[in-house]
């Protein structure tokens, strides 16, 4: 099946500091990608949908300047947070849309970011 | 609106015991149900889906019919073992949205042998 890579990982950095976490589509083209955030024992809450090559589109609540998110190829997307603060420690999973072949509509998921701020 | 709620776990079950995850929803009109499986160290995977009311997905054993009467969409398994061991979410996408997931809480299930 289609694979969907997260990195890095795990990060731990300090707060006021920016972090970037890439998700990469690694066998097909992915023409959205969303970015989830989940707390320990509470659902995945969508963020944010990003369409390649074009802005992304927040959920309502989630602050745009404070989590920027770059779609710039087919095959990758990026959030960054920027001037993070513990509070955003969490846990963030992307997911990626292959698109509407054959009326299709399957999304393929990373294996999340574990991001501490310290 | 549209959201999912979801049995609290953890579950812990025997090997070759019988399964049942709850899930119900609330939606407007015909949303498509999911249950995703989440191994350790990996992302969500599609176990299966239903598109339409009675429906019945399934996969790997696992089943889970899409009863709009009780708007319920309820995970089984027969016979669970232990590499089934993995945490379970339940997922709504409303009807004509495309991609946009609506998540349960997740249910975390450990199978001893």
């Amino acid at each position: 099946g289609a694979v969907v890579s997260q990195h890095p990982s795990r990060v731990i950095c300090k707060s006021g500091t920016s972090v970037k976490i890439e998700c990469r589509s690694l066998d097909f083209q992915a023409t959205t990608m969303f970015w989830y955030r989940q707390f320990p024992k509470q659902s995945l809450m969508l963020m944010a949908t990003s369409n390649e090559g074009s802005k992304a589109t927040y959920e309502q609540g989630v602050e745009k300047d404070k989590f920027l998110i770059n779609h710039a190829s087919l095959t990758l997307s990026t959030l960054t947070v920027t001037s993070a603060h513990p509070e955003d420690s969490s846990f963030y999973i992307c997911s990626a849309r292959e698109g509407l072949r054959q009326g299709t509509d399957t999304q393929y998921f990373g294996p999340g970011t574990r991001l501490t701020v310290l | 609106g549209n959201s999912v709620t979801q049995m609290e776990g953890p579950v812990t079950l025997s090997e070759e015991a019988f399964l049942t995850i709850n899930c119900t929803y609330t939606a407007t009109g015909y949303p498509s149900l999911f249950w995703y499986v989440q191994y350790p160290g990996e992302g969500l995977q599609l176990l299966l889906k239903a598109t339409k009311a009675d429906d019945k997905g399934s996969n790997k054993g696992f089943e889970a019919t899409y009863r709009k009467e009780t708007t319920s969409f309820h995970l089984e398994k027969g016979s669970v073992q232990v590499s089934d061991s993995a945490v379970y979410f339940c997922a709504l996408r409303p009807a004509g949205v495309l991609g946009r997931l609506y998540f349960g809480r997740g249910t975390q299930l450990t199978v001893w042998p």
